[in-house]
């Protein structure tokens, strides 16, 4: 089975501190993903990852960075926390295939983050 | 009309009952469709995914593709009072030079004893 494993369930941070967020798979997959899910909003794309050192913009990056040095780790950066950024956070990979999009993700157990 | 629809619910049906969760899309090239579980507090679970027209079973679960009349649907057979949490439908949209998946918000399904 695919495990993704993401660094911590619950976290709280202040504003204006820089947070790290951190993801393990161990299925050798390319893909990497993080997402943040808010109520009435769904699960949005922030980051994705195709590759080491690669990655592409998701829907809502603004206020995120990334960071993919090895396979199977990939981190989210908040570069200054903001109170606006309390959500879920939702790490996820897949095999790579006919794009990112026909491929099916497995999701860690996601980190809530509270920002004070 | 969204990209991706799905009833918020939430669906009640008794325990034993067939559950019939639908989601339309609006992209006629969409090629892949993904069903997944989420219970309250949890992360989303992959259940099915289908890719050609027609059904697809696994277990109690049955993914029907229907590519003329866009939608996609989820039946839960037998359904078991474990089964109530929020199923997410996702499907891959044309978006300029590439695909990329877009999720519905959700249907809420209530599994009663």
């Amino acid at each position: 089975d695919v495990k993704v494993t993401q660094s911590s369930r619950y976290l709280v941070k202040r504003t204006g501190e820089k947070v790290f967020l951190e993801c393990v798979q161990d299925m050798d997959h390319e893909n990497m993903f993080w997402y943040r899910q808010d109520p009435g909003l769904g699960l949005r794309l922030i980051y994705f990852s195709y590759d080491v050192k690669m990655k592409e913009k998701g829907d809502i990056p603004e206020g995120y960075s990334v960071s993919r040095e090895k396979k199977e780790r990939f981190s989210l950066i908040l570069e200054s926390a903001s109170t606006n950024q309390t959500s879920m956070y939702l790490c996820a990979s897949s095999k790579m295939g006919g794009g990112y999009s026909n491929q099916p993700q497995h999701f860690g157990d996601g980190t809530r983050l509270s920002i004070l | 009309q969204k990209e991706v629809e799905q009833n918020s619910g939430p669906l009640s049906v008794p325990e034993g009952a067939i559950a019939s969760l639908n989601c339309t899309y609006s992209d006629r090239g969409s090629q892949s469709f993904f069903w997944y579980r989420q219970y309250s507090g949890k992360s989303p679970e992959l259940i099915m995914f289908i890719y050609s027209n027609g059904d697809k079973e696994d277990g109690r679960f049955t993914a029907q593709l229907n590519k003329a009349s866009q939608y996609v649907s989820l039946l839960i057979r037998d359904s078991q009072p474990s089964d109530s949490a929020t199923y997410l439908c996702a499907v891959n949209i044309n978006a300029g030079n590439n695909r990329k998946l877009i999720w519905g918000l959700g249907t809420s399904l209530a599994v009663n004893p």
